[in-house]
């Protein structure tokens, strides 16, 4: 099975500008969370969908949003860029089963 | 206090040593239990899962939960030079985000 796919893996972008991230979880799983990971606040949780429908929300400004097609891929969007915004953005497919999540090789985003 | 904590280290053993990792949690609610390992410009790796109370055996690696003292540990035996990454602890509670802890980063010296 392929694992969870990123795209692009790389941005640079410049405050005030807005970005747009893909992800493609396993195969047959129907959730999909999404993650920022930076030096000083490591791992922190943005949002969940499952089955097209946001499921648990973190403690995000609303700049940060997201959303998830039928097929399960998921996009999320931060407008409107800080430079507090550069970080790793992780996502992670959910297998319900055993409820474990595994990641994806992330987007590291640079913001100017 | 956050709900997961977790030495930063850095720490650094030799080749052969036995390395212990550990985390503490706050939220009795947490049932779910997993360590990642994420090495350098990479996604983490899940690496031990495990389920309430008890220890897990996969290879080198054996993961321990404490729930009475709220504690997780990983134990790494015959660390070689590759196990050098960055050691991440999760916790939830079924169907809710996971937490991390904020990663250890380990070093095993040839």
């Amino acid at each position: 099975k392929a694992g969870v796919t990123q795209t692009p893996r790389y941005l640079i972008k410049t405050r005030g500008q807005q970005v747009t991230l893909s992800c493609s979880p396993i195969s047959g799983h129907r959730s999909v969370s999404w993650y920022q990971q930076t030096p000083g606040q490591g791992l922190q949780f943005l949002f969940e969908y499952f089955s097209e429908t946001q499921r648990n929300k973190g403690n995000f400004p609303g700049r940060f949003s997201g959303r998830q097609f039928s097929n399960s891929r998921s996009e999320m969007n931060v407008s409107t860029l800080e430079l507090g915004d550069s970080a790793l953005y992780l996502c992670a497919s959910r297998d319900t089963l055993t409820d474990t999540q595994y990641f994806g090789p992330g987007t590291r985003l640079t913001v100017l | 206090q956050k709900e997961v904590e977790q030495d930063p280290g850095p720490l650094s053993v030799p080749e052969g040593a036995i390395v212990s990792l550990n985390c503490t949690y706050s939220n009795s609610a947490f049932q779910y239990f997993m360590w990642y390992r994420q090495y350098s410009r990479k996604g983490p790796e899940l690496l031990m899962y495990t389920y309430s109370s008890g220890n897990k055996e996969d290879g080198r690696f054996t993961a321990q939960v404490d729930k009475s003292s709220k504690y997780i540990s990983l134990f790494i035996r015959d660390s070689q030079p590759s196990d050098s990454a960055t050691y991440l602890c999760a916790s939830h509670s079924g169907n809710t985000p996971l937490v991390f802890g904020k990663g250890t980063r380990l070093s095993v010296i040839a």
